[in-house]
């Protein structure tokens, strides 16, 4: 079975623009969550989305969306992209409230 | 606000000694989870506590829940350098959220 997958896994850009993280969660997984890694913050819960729903959201501004699509994937969107938002941004996926599956992550560095 | 916190932070040790790894955290949850990850690495998921007592064991590795005292460890025995790595604990809240601690740089040495 194939595990998650992220696109794209490096991603370069510069303040003020935007980007879109994308993740495929494993087949029949219907829960997909978003996390950010920072050296200085740790893993910090994002949002958690289910059956196209989102259904938990962490404390992160409103520059930071996400969605689901009807085949269980997931984006996630930074706008206005700023210096702290370089980081690596990690999706799980899992088939009920129990073992969360990680993908490779998307490495983002903003200049 | 949930807290997980865990101690030691860096965690050097010589292969064949036993060691543990502490993860206390600050609110009721009935899931509590130790995940690897290797230098830039993604996460791999290691145990999942699901009841208080619970005990789960992977070869050198064997982890423990202790929910009233809201406390999980994760004990080492006899280290080899293939356990290096940084190991985190985290706590599952409501359904997929799960809040990390600060994780545990273990470097095993010969």
């Amino acid at each position: 079975k194939a595990g998650v997958t992220q696109t794209p896994r490096y991603l370069i850009k510069t303040r003020g623009q935007q980007v879109t993280l994308s993740c495929s969660p494993i087949s029949g997984h219907r829960s997909v969550s978003w996390y950010q890694q920072t050296p200085g913050q740790g893993l910090q819960f994002l949002f958690e989305y289910f059956s196209e729903t989102q259904r938990n959201k962490g404390n992160f501004p409103g520059r930071f969306s996400g969605r689901q699509f009807s085949n269980s994937r997931s984006e996630m969107n930074v706008s206005t992209l700023e210096l702290g938002d370089s980081a690596l941004y990690l999706c799980a996926s899992s088939f009920s409230s129990e073992t969360q599956y990680f993908g490779p992550g998307t490495r983002l560095l903003v200049l | 606000e949930l807290k997980v916190e865990q101690n030691p932070l860096f965690l050097s040790m010589q292969e064949g000694k036993n060691y543990t790894i502490y993860c206390n955290y600050s609110t009721t949850s009935d899931r509590l989870y130790w995940y690897r990850q290797d230098p830039g690495k993604s996460l791999e998921s290691l145990f999942v506590l699901l009841s208080n007592g619970a005990v789960k064991q992977e070869g050198r590795l064997m982890a423990s829940l202790d929910t009233k005292a809201r406390l999980s460890t994760l004990h080492i025995t006899a280290a080899v350098h293939d356990l290096s790595a940084t190991y985190f604990c985290a706590v599952g809240l409501g359904t997929d959220k799960l809040i990390f601690g600060t994780g545990t740089r273990l470097q095993v040495f010969p």
